[in-house]
């Protein structure tokens, strides 16, 4: 157990819906990270929240958003959803050196 | 562009058969190199991280080490509870942001 939670584990929904993920990162972190996994693009870097305010952005879809809250949670918001997003999505937490460690994902399937 | 390169994609090894995963790289401004272990359906579990070439790091049956291009995971006397995936990612510095950037990952199965 990486300490990393993630709800729900499961999110079946339809295209064109909106959904919300959430992850609470290890006590101590700082660092929130999300990651989108799918099976012919492997693990691709979205965003990182540190204290709050976002740090880096990788390959996020404009109708991907994302924050964190002063608790330090985050969400990651996607909206318009399209069937290519069907995907497992992760949420990491990391108090220094980028040493990031992973909570369980939330599987996202888009009908 | 920074890209993480992973051979082989699968690797099939009867128990105690020692091998080792190979990760090359092309990065500007490597700020370090990271092994994770990930089992199907489940959140990348963290293994090691590398700085700099020369580096060794070991936990168990695993061993990694670092030169200026690649990087090898080495997989000694495996059993079969070591199957699984193994990512390797390098934390790439590109005007001022940091990000990490995973390989495809290596695929392992270590039959009894």
């Amino acid at each position: 157990d990486s300490g990393v939670t993630q709800t729900p584990k499961h999110l079946i929904t339809a295209t064109g819906q909106r959904v919300t993920l959430r992850c609470s990162p290890r006590s101590g972190d700082l660092s929130v990270y999300w990651y989108q996994q799918s099976l012919d693009q492997g693990l691709q870097f979205l965003i990182q929240y540190y204290n709050g305010e976002e740090r880096a952005k990788g390959n996020i879809l404009e109708r991907f958003s994302a924050q964190q809250f002063p608790d330090l949670h985050s969400e990651l918001n996607l909206s318009s959803l399209e069937l290519g997003d069907s995907a497992l999505y992760f949420c990491a937490s990391s108090r220094r050196a980028y040493e990031q460690y992973f909570g369980p994902g939330t599987r996202l399937t888009v009908t | 562009e920074d890209q993480v390169t992973q051979s082989p994609e699968a690797l099939r090894l009867q128990e105690g058969e020692s091998s080792s995963l190979n990760c090359s790289y092309t990065v500007s401004g490597l700020r370090g190199l990271f092994w994770y272990r990930q089992d199907p359906g489940k959140g990348p579990e963290f293994l090691f991280t590398l700085y700099s070439a020369g580096e060794e790091k070991e936990k168990e049956r695993l061993k990694a080490t670092l030169t200026k291009k690649e990087s090898f995971l080495h997989i000694t006397a495996p059993k079969p509870e070591d199957s699984a995936t193994y990512l390797c990612a390098v934390l790439a510095s590109n005007q001022g942001a940091q990000k990490l950037v995973f390989g495809q990952g290596t695929r392992l199965t270590i039959n009894p």
